[in-house]
């Protein structure tokens, strides 16, 4: 299937720092989703978008559309601890009508 | 709404047993999806459904595996014969139109 390579693989980073990570796809995708994974739970949808160079926010989170339609980016603005998880960029192309994931990235965030 | 149902949260059973993983999606929800994580593949899709009909089952690993869905408000994945590398979390999926997909808490399965 497709594959949404992610990066970073893992953060480190101290309680109040910014926090950046992207998604690339070798395809074009009409619609760019990132969600995150707490432990033993599924994960939850922060953020959709449907425009190519879209900048969309919730709270402390802001993520872009790609211009190109083949990327996304995630930011997350003054960290806390309560962000650590697992984020995963979803790309869904009209053709086949599915989403595909990218391999996560796992942030710590340390107090 | 009280989002996607999962049922068990966690099965623990035999090789060679037969399992049934649940899911109720959100109602009003025409698309509902299969998903399987593992540390070692990631989030992998297995099979989802449009209007109650299988529309792409090339992610099921194989014929052990088989899924249903007989209405809209439910679907079933079953695994028989179980074996213990079919040991992840499956989760269930429901969506509007295609587009943002609300996820289940997940059923953790272990094969022993």
């Amino acid at each position: 299937g497709q594959q949404l390579n992610q990066s970073p693989q893992s953060m480190f980073i101290q309680e109040g720092e910014d926090v950046s990570m992207n998604c690339t796809s070798s395809s074009i995708f009409n619609t760019w989703l990132w969600y995150k994974q707490d432990p033993g739970e599924g994960p939850v949808l922060l953020i959709a978008l449907y425009k190519a160079g879209e900048l969309t926010s919730n709270g402390r989170l802001t993520a872009q559309f790609g211009i190109t339609r083949k990327d996304s980016f995630l930011n997350i603005s003054a960290s806390i601890p309560s962000d650590v998880g697992i984020y995963f960029c979803a790309g869904h192309a009209k053709t086949g009508n599915q989403f595909y994931f990218g391999t996560g990235t796992s942030l710590t965030v340390i107090p | 709404d009280a989002g996607v149902i999962q049922s068990p949260r966690h099965e623990v059973t035999e090789m060679g047993q037969e399992v049934t993983l649940r899911c109720k999606p959100i109602s009003g929800h025409d698309y509902l999806f299969w998903y399987r994580q593992t540390m070692m593949r990631g989030l992998e899709l297995l099979i989802y459904f449009n209007n109650n009909v299988p529309i792409d089952d090339s992610g099921m690993p194989e014929d052990r595996f088989s899924a249903k869905m007989p209405n809209a408000s439910f679907s079933t994945l079953k695994i028989q014969p179980s074996e213990p590398r079919d040991s992840a979390v499956y989760f269930c999926a429901s969506s509007f139109w295609g587009l943002e997909a609300f996820f289940g808490q997940g059923t953790r399965l272990t094969v022993v």
